[in-house]
């Protein structure tokens, strides 16, 4: 059963610009930890958030978490073609130990 | 590139055929993971081996068969597969299995079921 949906889809920016990505999910977690997948190769993890942060920063990435809407979202700030990629929410079931991870938004940085 | 290797990175096969993914992870890791990855569906993982032991097992086909001879491979077999199990397959690895670990990712291997 899917987990973590993130939205949009599917996101075209202009270099430079500030792009967002949000992640809902459906039962309590104790983590989340959001991902990036480039075109046909494996994925990067990004950031881990746990269930008592708000905040999280790391380099252009700010990552928020919150719990009472069970939401998250992915900024990263200042884009560059680079950034163009399709990112991953991944969440845990607050029971196990397994992770699932939503369809993704796929990100388009034109130049 | 982040460690976690898989090879080959693409194959073409027949129903009929009878092959092998292998995966190799050089991070000393003890959790290793097979996803499949079809276009327009989430991540589904097939099967997680913690400590060379399969811990989890979802449901997955008994035409995919793995393979975890010590923690540093592991192996997935096919056989008589169908067109549908086209997809991407992702090795994973991380230091243990639990949900606050950070997975590291293979390449994947693109499987084309003809």
């Amino acid at each position: 059963s899917q987990q973590g949906e993130e939205d949009p889809q599917a996101l075209s920016i202009q270099e430079g610009e500030n792009a967002t990505m949000n992640c809902s999910y459906k039962t309590s977690i104790n983590n989340l930890q959001w991902y990036r997948q480039n075109s046909g190769r494996g994925l990067v993890h990004l950031i881990l958030i746990r269930s008592n942060e708000r905040e999280k920063h790391s380099g252009r990435l700010r990552v928020t978490l919150d719990t009472s809407k069970k939401s998250s979202s992915l900024l990263i700030t200042a884009s560059r073609a680079a950034d163009t990629a399709s990112y991953f929410c991944a969440t845990d079931l607050n029971r196990d130990d397994k992770i699932i991870f939503g369809k993704g938004t796929r990100l388009h940085i034109l130049p | 590139e982040t460690g976690v290797t898989q090879t080959p990175r693409h194959l073409v096969m027949g129903m009929t055929n009878k092959k092998s993914l292998k995966c190799e992870q050089h991070l000393g890791h003890n959790a290793m993971y097979w996803y499949k990855q079809s276009a327009k569906k989430p991540l589904e993982l097939m099967f997680v081996y913690n400590f060379k032991e399969q811990t989890e097992n979802n449901s997955v086909p008994s035409r995919f068969s793995p393979e975890c001879p010590n923690s540093s491979h592991l192996f997935l077999h096919l056989h008589t597969l169908q067109p549908e199990d086209s997809a991407l397959y992702l090795c994973a690895s991380s230091q243990q299995w639990a949900d606050y670990n950070e997975q590291f990712f293979g390449p994947g291997t693109r499987l084309t079921v003809l």
